[in-house]
């Protein structure tokens, strides 16, 4: 089983910074099969992100991520009040198919 | 509109049975594989099953497997899932999904408790 570890666990920061979430394997996500989720209170998760880099039609390009092998990375470029929410990475490359744990970006 | 509507959770003694279903409108379900993950309010996100489009490939997490049964019904554009012997553990909200990496929307999800 890939375990995925996100970091950090909670990101404090104000409308208009930079947003750096980290989500680490434990081995190698075959063939990019790496997603971002976001999840708002009392709201299924959306996708925003999948095969580690494409956004999902309709996702602001304030969002964006990188990385490959055991190391990736979703960036909000400029915060805005509605990107307060809790985001998750997962692979869907092999079975079990794994979430991280979640990281949190609340508003400072 | 896409939709994924999810019914048949609810509060179920610990080794009983609980059927859930999903009900999909809005494209062509038989194009997809689909998935059920849950959630313990609060919480994270587990998968919990996925089965393919035609239902020749079944996959479960270890914490269900022997226990939970996926299926679907392309004519009725459904897609069930069989929970038995069920624990405290599996308390949860439960989502109906599509493929992963395929922007397809959630559903609201199906709340079970398994309590006495």
């Amino acid at each position: 089983e890939i375990v995925l570890t996100q970091s950090p666990g909670s990101l404090s920061l104000s409308p208009g910074e930079r947003a750096t979430l980290s989500c680490r394997a434990s081995q190698t996500i075959s063939s990019s099969y790496l997603a971002w989720y976001q999840q708002k209170p009392g709201q299924a998760p959306r996708l925003l992100i999948y095969g580690v880099s494409s956004r999902t039609t309709g996702i602001p390009d304030r969002f964006s991520g990188s990385g490959s092998g055991t190391d990736f990375t979703l960036t909000i470029s400029r915060l805005e009040p509605e990107d307060f929410a809790v985001y998750y990475c997962q692979q869907y490359g092999s079975s079990p198919k794994t979430f991280g744990q979640g990281t949190k970006v609340e508003i400072k | 509109e896409v939709q994924l509507v999810e019914f048949g959770g609810g509060l179920v003694q610990p080794g009983r049975s609980l059927r859930l279903s999903c009900a999909a409108s809005g494209f062509t379900f038989d194009d997809y594989g689909m998935n059920w993950v849950r959630q313990v309010p609060g919480k994270g996100l587990e998968w919990v099953s996925g089965i393919s489009w035609n239902s020749g490939s079944i996959d479960y997490a270890e914490s269900v497997k022997g226990r939970f049964t996926i299926s679907r019904d392309n004519a009725k554009k459904s897609l069930y899932l069989q929970m038995n012997s069920l624990r405290a553990e599996d308390t949860a909200l439960y989502y109906c999904v599509g493929p992963f990496g395929v922007a397809l929307p959630w559903g609201q999800g199906t709340l079970v408790t398994v309590s006495s």
